[in-house]
């Protein structure tokens, strides 16, 4: 079946460190892949995604690489902010047919300044 | 700006009532889905619906049922509350094709007491 497993928080960073979030994927076929986030009190925003191996998904300072090989997601940032606190979700959908999307766990991010 | 509402931020259930949880886009889907969010567990998928009177059931839909009887409205029914319930529950929408983004709303804390 379809999964998504990403590395278990919390995370705590100072203002300005480099962050890195691994997500890794099993699915049938070629899934797309994503990365939401949930800021405190909030539903679920879409952060970045990517739909084809080699593909690089950006936004915020964010981004994330479509590695087939060893099929990874991994979510990163050069120099994250206070603001950047909140919960990150790895997901996938597939992309063949009109399939839900499978989340990972989710990691807690916390900046501190 | 695109919307996905739920009608209550927050609820208080006793234990053996029947719940319904609303769920309003104004979007156009085809696709709206329920999740619950708990912690160390991420999003687990309840039920989606494809279209108006479709319904799958998501991974644990067990306790829960869905209706959806216009395009724009599902709403998820806890036939008779047990505290196992008490949850975040999370609605979505998106497009019926290809790897789109879903779009979810600020969530409904749920406490069965």
């Amino acid at each position: 079946g379809n999964s998504v497993t990403q590395m278990e928080g919390p995370v705590t960073l100072s203002e300005e460190a480099f962050l890195t979030i691994n997500c890794t994927y099993t699915a049938t076929g070629y899934p797309s892949l994503f990365w939401y986030v949930q800021y405190p009190g909030e539903g679920l925003q879409l952060l970045l995604k990517a739909t084809k191996a080699d593909d690089k998904g950006s936004n915020k300072g964010f981004e994330a690489t479509y590695r087939k090989e060893t099929t990874s997601f991994h979510l990163e940032k050069g120099s994250v902010q206070v603001s950047d606190s909140a919960v990150y979700f790895c997901a996938l959908m597939r992309n063949s047919g009109n399939t839900p999307l499978v989340f990972g766990k989710g990691t807690r991010l916390s900046v501190i300044a | 700006d695109v919307k996905v509402t739920q009608s209550s931020r927050y609820l208080v259930k006793r234990t053996g009532e029947k719940v319904f949880l609303e769920c309003v886009q104004d979007m156009d889907h085809e696709n709206m889905f329920w999740y619950r969010q708990d912690p160390g567990l991420g999003l687990r998928l309840i039920y989606f619906s494809y279209d108006v009177k479709m319904k799958e059931k998501g991974d644990i839909p067990e306790g829960y049922s869905v209706s959806r009887e216009k395009k724009e409205r599902f709403s998820l029914i806890l036939e008779s509350a047990s505290t196992n319930q008490t949850s975040m529950y999370l609605c979505a929408s998106s497009l019926a094709r290809g790897s789109t983004e879903a779009f979810f709303g600020q969530g409904t804390r749920l406490t069965v007491v």
